[in-house]
């Protein structure tokens, strides 16, 4: 089993703040790594699917960094907004086989 | 409009009790999967299919069947449920040329008593 690793687990920051997470992977075998919005109740929806060493992905206020040589990922969100509010999951994919990390919460106060 | 769908949303059963957790997706998507959600763990893999016939087990595959016989339908098969597969069930769905974005169900919550 893989092992990918998020991190914080919890963030709380306020509204107008800018804030980021990492997503650590192994290095080898790289395939694809992918961000997920996961709102509650609500299922996973998907940010960023990432394929190139120093891809770097824009959506808004919400952008991505990657690094397959030493196995991570950033995800940033420049001034927060309440509706940013959700976990925030990455996935590494190889060989057919997503493997997640277990997310950062984030909580954005108004 | 592109959607996967899974059904039930919400079931409570018995140990032991056969059941079937459908998923259905009108993207034409080669790749389905099954996924398990638990407090404290991230999604974790139960099974995949690559395309019609083809499937392999994920991380947590125990306790599960699936089968692929259709590509647009990939269900789920609890064939004697216990109390620890109680959990949030997703299905998902992408295709297989990079990049591709996955796509996920609405979830399904089972308790098993």
């Amino acid at each position: 089993i893989l092992n990918v690793e998020q991190s914080p687990q919890s963030l709380h920051v306020q509204e107008g703040d800018s804030t980021n997470f990492t997503c650590s992977f192994p290095s080898s075998n790289f395939y694809a790594l992918h961000w997920y919005r996961w709102e509650t109740a609500k299922s996973p929806e998907a940010l960023f699917v990432m394929t190139l060493n120093g891809d770097e992905k824009k959506k808004g206020r919400i952008s991505a960094t990657l690094n397959t040589k030493e196995g991570y990922s950033y995800l940033y969100i420049k001034g927060s907004q309440p509706e940013d509010s959700a976990t925030y999951l990455c996935a590494f994919y190889n060989f057919n086989k997503f493997y997640f990390g277990s997310g950062t919460k984030l909580n954005v106060k108004p | 409009e592109a959607q996967v769908t899974q059904n039930p949303r919400y079931l409570i059963t018995v140990t032991g009790k056969k059941l079937t957790v459908t998923c259905s997706q009108n993207m034409n998507h080669e790749y389905m999967s099954w996924y398990r959600q638990d407090p404290g763990l991230g999604l974790r893999q139960i099974y995949y299919s690559m395309n019609v016939e083809v499937t392999d087990k994920g991380d947590v595959p125990e306790g599960y069947k699936v089968s692929r016989k259709e590509k647009r339908n990939f269900p789920l098969i609890l064939e004697s449920p216990s109390p620890n597969q109680t959990s949030l069930y997703f299905c998902a769905s992408k295709g297989v040329f990079q990049p591709d974005t996955q796509y996920f169900g609405p979830g399904t919550r089972l308790t098993v008593l």
